[in-house]
């Protein structure tokens, strides 16, 4: 059963780089035909996607946060990154990371099925 | 604001049947398909339904999905206190190459 775990620092200061990793346990980052997205969540608010990577390296980003965001992948570690340049407080969320859902060797590449416990990211100085 | 809209609140008490609606344009639910998300207090988000009105394995049937148009909606039957929660839909927008969601139903039974 995959398992997706994010880890990365709680507290980031302004206009520095939020840096979070994404662990994937109980298979291969580079099997299958999944997308592995990054999803945020203000306190008390709605859930806003950031964007995703696909097995191959492509990657596709929230036009509202594209200029900010870089999401990577290391299959040598089974992980995926995200980096969110210039922070202010506006960035301050549970930050998610997820997998496509692909039953049956049929994908839904924009339905989340597998999700990570989420991390609580501040930005503050 | 988000791109996709929901009311804010919905409420039933145990047994009756709940909807919940959610809104977009041709960009989104117009011209792809929808998926629904229940999140318990304190917990990441949860698959309920797929490709408009697909249940995951697992998923009681008592929850549904339909579109028509711009627009669609959850229903839940034979509400249950444990049906308490934050319900979003999301979609693929064309226009913006993304998904979007909406900004949430707090669903409370009364």
């Amino acid at each position: 059963q995959v398992q997706l775990q994010e880890s990365g620092p709680g507290l980031v200061k302004p206009s520095q780089t939020l840096s979070l990793t994404c662990t994937v346990s109980g298979g291969s980052i580079s099997s299958g035909s999944y997308y592995w997205s990054w999803i945020r969540q203000p306190a008390g608010k709605g859930l806003e996607w950031i964007g995703r990577i696909y097995t191959t390296g492509s990657t596709n980003y929230n036009s509202s946060l594209k200029s900010r965001v870089t999401i990577s992948v290391d299959t040598s570690k089974n992980q995926f990154s995200l980096r969110l340049s210039s922070v202010t407080a506006a960035d301050t969320a549970v930050y998610y990371c997820a997998r496509s859902y692909c039953p049956n060797g049929v994908c839904y590449y924009d339905a989340f099925q597998i999700w990570g416990p989420g991390t609580m990211v501040t930005v503050s100085s | 604001q988000s791109v996709l809209t929901q009311p804010p609140s919905a409420s039933g008490t145990p047994g009756q049947r709940v909807t919940i609606s959610c809104s977009g344009s041709s960009s989104n639910i117009g011209s792809n398909t929808v998926n629904w998300y229940q999140q318990l207090p304190g917990t990441a988000p949860k698959l309920l339904i797929y490709t408009n009105n697909q249940r995951p394995s697992g998923v009681p049937d008592r929850f549904s999905g339909s579109k028509s148009g711009a627009s669609a909606s959850l229903a839940i039957s034979g509400l249950q206190s444990e049906d308490e929660a934050d319900y979003y839909c999301a979609a693929w927008d064309v226009s913006l190459s993304g998904v979007v969601f909406g900004g949430g139903t707090k669903l409370t039974v009364l």
